[in-house]
């Protein structure tokens, strides 16, 4: 199995940036995944790191370092719509695929 | 282009009673997935196929849960008998070969067990 940890809650103000960690351990590495999901609806991509770095996508940004095992999420200008549950996911070599247990982030006025 | 179709979007059925879920991917999509989702947890992985061929069931309750990708396009599971604890949402999600191993997920299915 995989381990895939990741905070339960957060809360931020609107407008301001938030950082949601994620770190894991896995063997074969290929990639790892953000998505988000609101209240029942269905997961969402977000973004996708394989290689170190940070790869920007308007408001949202995902760090990578693979000798570390870890990655977060970046949020900037923080709106109400993004208060919703963010999911980091693992793939590996075999396509195999976990998530963890996912982040709920709450924006407050 | 349409998305992953999932149906029905919600069952309840008592205990012990059969139930199924169908799953139809993105069109040209050959990986699909089966994944249940508890509530305030991340989506577990079920099933997954390549094409028609199912290459990790391992964590599958093989005794009382069955899928099936016969002409490697549509998907069900089954759940037979069904218990208290199979209570969850039950996504489907599928995967393009190549390019970034992004998945899309259905909108589920959310089953409720009396």
């Amino acid at each position: 199995g995989q381990n895939i940890d990741q905070p339960t809650e957060m809360t931020a103000t609107e407008g301001a940036i938030v950082q949601i960690n994620c770190t894991y351990q896995t063997s074969g590495f290929n990639g790892l995944f953000w998505y988000q999901q609101h209240a029942g609806e269905a997961p969402t991509f977000l973004s996708y790191n394989v290689l170190d770095g940070l790869e920007e996508k308007g408001r949202f940004s995902s760090f990578l370092s693979r000798s570390k095992g870890y990655s977060y999420l970046l949020l900037k200008e923080l709106q109400m719509k993004d208060s919703a549950s963010y999911l980091c996911a693992v793939s590996n070599t075999g396509n195999q695929f976990y998530f963890g247990t996912g982040t709920s982030l709450t924006v407050i006025p | 282009e349409a998305g992953v179709v999932q149906s029905p979007r919600y069952k309840i059925i008592e205990k012990k009673q059969p139930v199924a879920f169908w799953c139809n991917p993105i069109s040209g999509h050959n990986t699909l997935y089966w994944y249940r989702q508890n509530l305030g947890q991340g989506p577990e992985l079920l099933i997954r196929y390549e094409n028609e061929e199912a290459v990790d069931d391992s964590q599958l309750p093989k005794d009382r849960f069955s899928a099936e990708r016969l002409k490697g396009v549509d998907s069900t599971l089954k759940i037979q008998p069904a218990e208290l604890g199979d209570s969850a949402v039950y996504l489907c999600a599928s995967r393009a070969r190549g390019g970034s191993n992004e998945q899309f997920f259905g909108p589920g299915t959310r089953l409720t067990v009396l």
